[in-house]
């Protein structure tokens, strides 16, 4: 049981590049997460989604998006990459959308824009 | 809005002595929950532990135990007897607001850092 899943763990982008982040989770859950983590600010919530073909904007969309087409992955996407961007990002699942509910986290994925 | 607060951004203490890592948060909602995770060099989180709102019992669980008090909000650990292993980056979260169409929003904490040193 792999649990929550991220590929790449790292990357490096030039300015303008785009990429796709992976996320896959095998616990059948139902609601996953894009969290960016930054130096002094704990992790902010990119997107969420609450079900396969849906997704919805966090706490800092601009500049990401990402798609749900299957249950098990959730990809962040980054069109136009910016030195912004460069962050630890992490996924997390959780099998409810409750309050109740834990969420679980992939390994993170450490990227670099120059 | 929900706020969680981790005053220390770094402690260092020497194998074998307890450390208490501190976390306060706000929050308007009445049924809420608090969680801790531990990040180490390695870089992923992992959940350690889960307490609602409603339950002020401390919970101990080997070296690590939690003590949560209501009337001061706050939710703090301690490590008995920590070890080389306990170096890590410890995250408090506050879970509570649900987001538009579903969802659960958590609140981190901005961290902090425990370096166990021999």
């Amino acid at each position: 049981n792999a649990g929550v899943t991220q590929t790449p763990k790292f990357r490096v982008l030039k300015t303008g590049q785009s990429m796709t982040l992976l996320c896959a989770q095998d616990m059948n859950h139902e609601y996953m997460y894009w969290y960016r983590q930054d130096p002094g600010m704990g992790l902010r919530l990119i997107h969420y989604s609450v079900g396969e073909g849906t997704t919805a904007k966090g706490e800092v969309p601009d500049g990401y998006n990402v798609s749900r087409l299957k249950k098990q992955n959730f990809l962040l996407g980054l069109e136009s990459a910016a030195p912004s961007q460069t962050s630890v990002y992490f996924c997390a699942s959780s099998f409810s959308g409750t309050n109740t509910d834990t969420q679980y986290f992939g390994p993170g994925t450490r990227l670099t824009v120059l | 809005a929900q706020k969680v607060t981790q005053a220390q951004t770094e402690i260092s203490v020497v194998e074998k002595e307890d450390v208490t890592l501190d976390c306060v948060y706000e929050t308007r909602d009445t049924t809420y929950y608090l969680f801790w995770y531990k990040q180490p060099p390695s870089g992923e989180l992992v959940f350690l532990i889960r307490r609602n709102s409603f339950d002020e019992q401390n919970e101990i669980s080997g070296r690590y135990s939690w003590n949560f008090q209501k009337s001061t909000s706050s939710f703090n650990f301690t490590i008995t007897a920590s070890q080389v292993v306990d170096s890590a980056v410890y995250f408090c979260a506050l879970s509570g607001s649900i987001l538009t169409g579903g969802g659960n929003k958590l609140t981190f904490g901005t961290g902090t850092q425990l370096k166990v040193e021999l």
